[in-house]
């Protein structure tokens, strides 16, 4: 079965910094790219970042562009997402999601509140 | 970028009858490998995202067959052909066929 894991949020003042984490399992992950999409409380949906099946390939949306980086470790079957920077529009549930087209798997979203 | 307009934002129903949401994209989604990169996801309340069509057409496994997608170029629709009640939440399309990946607005479905 594919699963999909956010981890890492939480309260956060606005400037600071917050790592994400998404474990995958049920697929090889290594041959998958990855996603993270977030959304706003009483939002709809935003993409991100996403990043090739190697690495090799990476893509922000422009509202993030300079302050937050994707990486992966295929040996761990993990994602992350280093948000640095922030502010209170990045306060959103941020979810891991498998695919470059297709965005057929997705995880149950971790919460990353930034406040002071 | 692409911008992603679907309508209705709101779409009451009553249970059993049929219901449709139009998703319109500024350009066309044909990429040029030829396919089309359209989704369309559903939003319970409280649940992540749900993919029930991908490339405009294809029905996701598990997707009730009372959902179908159809459209073509810059124009998409969903339909249900008959509401039940878990059919509840949001519907979003989602273009991936040109950077940046890009949402529609989102379409509330609510039973009347």
């Amino acid at each position: 079965e594919v699963q999909v894991v956010e981890s890492g949020g939480g309260l956060v003042q606005p400037g600071g910094s917050l790592r994400l984490s998404c474990t995958a399992s049920g697929f090889t992950f290594s041959s998958y790219s990855m996603n993270w999409v977030r959304q706003a409380p009483g939002k709809g949906l935003e993409w991100v970042s996403f990043i090739f099946d190697t690495g090799s390939s990476i893509e922000y949306a422009d509202s993030v562009k300079g302050r937050f980086t994707i990486s992966r470790d295929n040996a761990k079957n993990s994602v992350y997402l280093q948000m640095n920077s922030l502010t209170a529009e990045d306060t959103a549930v941020y979810y891991c999601v498998r695919g470059r087209e297709g965005f057929d798997y997705w995880g149950q979203g971790t919460l990353v509140t930034v406040s002071s | 970028d692409v911008v992603m307009t679907q309508s209705p934002l709101s779409l009451p129903v009553t249970l059993g009858q049929p219901a449709s949401i139009s998703c319109r994209s500024s350009q066309s989604l044909v990429h040029s490998n030829g396919n089309t990169y359209l989704n369309w996801f559903q939003q319970r309340p409280g649940q992540s995202p749900r993919r029930l069509i991908y490339k405009a057409s294809n029905r996701d496994s598990g997707v009730p067959d009372r959902f179908s997608g159809s459209g073509s170029g810059t124009d998409f629709t969903l339909k249900i052909s008959r509401v039940e009640a878990e059919d509840v939440g949001f519907y979003y399309c989602m273009q991936a066929s040109h950077w940046p990946r890009t949402f529609g607005q989102g379409t509330k479905l609510e039973i009347k």
